[in-house]
């Protein structure tokens, strides 16, 4: 079974600049949840879906952040415009369904604001 | 905000020692996973523990929740420089929230 899929792998921008990292997660699973995870420290969800649409977006910057979920499948993560403290590696996960089970993460992406 | 409260930050060990680290909350939760996290790489679920008291062994790892269902530890028999990563306790805030603690990073030498 195909893992969790992430790109890019490393992205360094400049602050003010726009990035966007893509998810796939694993086929047939339902939810799928967006972490940043600032070096040193565990992640923090950003945003989480239940198919197509937002189950939960509290921890979210709103005014930079913004992310959607097509057709319940593949996700994307925009950041615009980057502020320095971005920096770090934004994670996606995917579960079968909401109530608790098993995420599975994929590996990442790395993200550099100078 | 409930917090997940890990300890010790860090911690360095020799092969063959054993070692606990611990994860904390003032909150009750329904239940709490284990997972380690190994550079350039997702975490990885190791256990998910949902009863109070209850104990799960996983060849040399033993994780026990706490009888109020607020704290949880992990023991490493005779760790192995294998074990070497960021161990990450996360709890099920309601019915569907994960909150991840502040993560145990653990060396072991050789």
């Amino acid at each position: 079974e195909a893992g969790v899929a992430q790109s890019p792998r490393y992205k360094i921008i400049e602050k003010r600049q726009s990035v966007a990292f893509w998810c796939n997660p694993i086929s047939g699973h339902a939810t799928l949840y967006w972490y940043q995870q600032i070096l040193g420290q565990g992640p923090k969800l950003l945003i989480q879906f239940q198919n197509n649409g937002v189950v939960d977006d509290s921890q979210l910057p709103k005014d930079r952040f913004s992310a959607e979920r097509l057709k319940g499948v593949d996700s994307t993560l925009k950041i615009q415009p980057a502020k320095l403290e971005d920096s770090a590696v934004y994670l996606c996960a995917s579960s079968l369904d909401r109530q608790g089970g098993e995420q599975y993460f994929g590996p990442g992406t790395r993200l550099t604001v100078t | 905000t409930q917090l997940l409260e890990q300890s010790p930050q860090f911690l360095s060990i020799q092969e063959g020692e054993n070692l606990t680290v611990y994860c904390n909350s003032s909150s009750v939760f329904s239940s709490l996973q284990w997972y380690r996290q190994e550079p350039g790489e997702g975490p990885v679920l190791l256990v998910t523990v949902v009863t109070g008291g209850e104990v799960k062994k996983l060849k040399r790892l033993t994780f026990q929740f706490g009888d109020a269902r607020k704290d949880s530890s992990l023991h490493i028999t005779a760790a192995q420089t294998g074990d070497t990563g960021l161990y990450l306790c996360a709890a099920l805030s309601g019915t569907y929230k994960y909150i991840f603690g502040t993560g145990t990073r653990l060396k072991v030498l050789a």
